[in-house]
């Protein structure tokens, strides 16, 4: 079965770096993209970009363009999400999910990353 | 930005009554290649998203046939026909045609 297995929560300072990785399992990576969608607390889904695991083809969100780096590693079939600069409205859970015909269809359990001094 | 509008933002319901969420875009979301990129997601407490719908009115696998989905060009809505206890938590509708965008959300919860 699909899965999408998260990393676990990260704390981190105002400035500092975030990387999140989402590691798929259950189907073939390469004919997927990966789609990462954060959720402040108490708050509604923010699309943050999306990565062709079959070129590492990229698109973000344009609030986050020169802050976000997504990556993906075939040869492990896990994706990651580079935050840089971060501030303490970053604060949030951050979800990884698969793109395919369907939508986004299976979906990591999350990661918290909280920002603070 | 296609803007997407959620309504109401909170439903109370009787478990196996009806219930109705609507979900307006800012324009269409008709693609030239004859799909329309509209799907709903439900979010239980502590959960990710669970896709319930896709391109409109297409269940996605293990969804009940209670929950359906209509609409097009830019009005669309998400009715479950008899609520039961397992609907409870927060509705999005979500938007594919352009970058995409979520509605509001919808919360419902049992009276």
């Amino acid at each position: 079965q699909v899965q999408m297995v998260q990393s676990g929560a990260q704390v981190k300072k105002p400035g500092a770096s975030v990387m999140v990785s989402c590691k798929a399992s259950g189907y073939r990576f390469t004919t997927f993209s990966i789609t990462w969608i954060r959720q402040a607390p108490g708050q509604g889904l923010a699309w943050m970009g999306w990565i062709s695991a079959y070129n590492g083809a990229t698109n973000y969100a344009p609030n986050l363009q020169g802050r976000v780096t997504m990556t993906t590693d075939t040869s492990t079939s896990t994706a990651y999400m580079e935050l840089r600069s971060l501030r303490s409205d970053d604060t949030a859970m951050y979800y990884c999910t698969r793109g395919g015909q369907l939508g986004y269809d299976y979906w990591g359990q999350g990661t918290l990353v909280t920002v603070s001094s | 930005e296609i803007v997407m509008t959620q309504s109401p933002l909170s439903l109370p319901v009787t478990p196996g009554q009806p219930a109705s969420i609507s979900c307006k875009s800012s324009q269409s979301l008709l693609h030239s290649d004859g799909k329309t990129y509209l799907y709903w997601y439900l979010q239980k407490a502590g959960q990710p998203p669970q896709l319930l719908i896709y391109e409109v009115s297409n269940r996605f696998s293990g969804v009940p046939d209670r929950v359906s989905g209509s609409g097009s060009g830019t009005d669309f809505t998400l009715k479950i026909s008899r609520v039961e206890a397992e609907d409870v938590g927060v509705y999005y509708c979500l938007q594919m045609l352009d970058l995409p965008t979520f509605g509001q959300g919808t919360k419902v919860e049992i009276k």
